[in-house]
């Protein structure tokens, strides 16, 4: 079975600033897909950023861009130029790939970073 | 488009009772999960449906039951509710294999006395 850990419960940032948030993975297969997705106070889950673990090139998407390191199995978000509205908890995921015809795509959730952008 | 949309968003349980959480995508989406999040924790998987008439167990399915009679609506009825089930419920959708993005509906914060 697979499974996701953020070792990083809590962190803040100053606006502006940068900041890196962990996630490590076990796994055995080779075929996958990672993502962030962040949870604002709304509680609405938001895909962030996602990673195919074919791609040897990091996913990026805006100030948002990943460290996809798949002999270690670790999968890190960096978020540039923090903002206020970047506070969030952020959870790391794993998708295995099950195949042409699918069917069975599900997520596995790490227990998530809660992060906070200080003024 | 709503996307996915919720009800109800807030509900406080007896012990013993049951009750349906509704779910609904007007994105035609084929795959339809459901999820819990417990505090402190990520979300855990507890049913997903490929397809209309299609559903299966995902990792926490006990105490839940659901069914997917057209690709809009796929409800999870909770029977006998126990206070472990004091969660929030999250469903999802995605749309096929390729996009593997899964939207998220606003959750429903249930509490189980």
């Amino acid at each position: 079975a697979q499974t996701v850990t953020q070792s990083q419960p809590e962190m803040s940032v100053q606006e502006a600033e940068t900041v890196t948030l962990s996630c490590t993975y076990d796994t055995s297969e080779n075929n996958y897909y990672l993502f962030w997705y962040k949870q604002p106070p709304s509680r609405q889950m938001i895909l962030v950023i996602r990673q195919e673990a074919y791609k040897q090139q990091n996913a990026t998407e805006n100030r948002f861009s990943v460290n996809f390191q798949k002999a270690a199995k670790s999968f890190s978000l960096k978020i540039s130029d923090s903002q206020l509205g970047d506070t969030a908890m952020y959870f790391c995921a794993f998708m295995k790939r099950e195949g042409t015809q699918g069917g069975s795509e599900k997520l596995v959730f790490g227990k998530g970073t809660k992060l906070t952008v200080n003024p | 488009n709503a996307g996915v949309t919720q009800t109800p968003k807030f509900r406080i349980l007896k012990i013993g009772q049951s009750m349906t959480l509704q779910c609904t995508q007007d994105m035609n989406h084929n795959y339809m999960y459901w999820y819990r999040q417990d505090p402190g924790m990520g979300l855990k998987l507890i049913y997903y449906s490929v397809g209309a008439g299609i559903t299966d167990k995902g990792e926490v399915p006990n105490g839940y039951n659901v069914s997917r009679s057209t690709t809009e609506d796929f409800p999870l009825r909770l029977e006998l509710a126990a206070p472990s089930q004091t969660s929030v419920y999250f469903c999802a959708s995605s749309r096929d294999t390729i996009s593997y993005e899964q939207y998220f509906g606003p959750g429903t914060r249930l509490t189980v006395t």
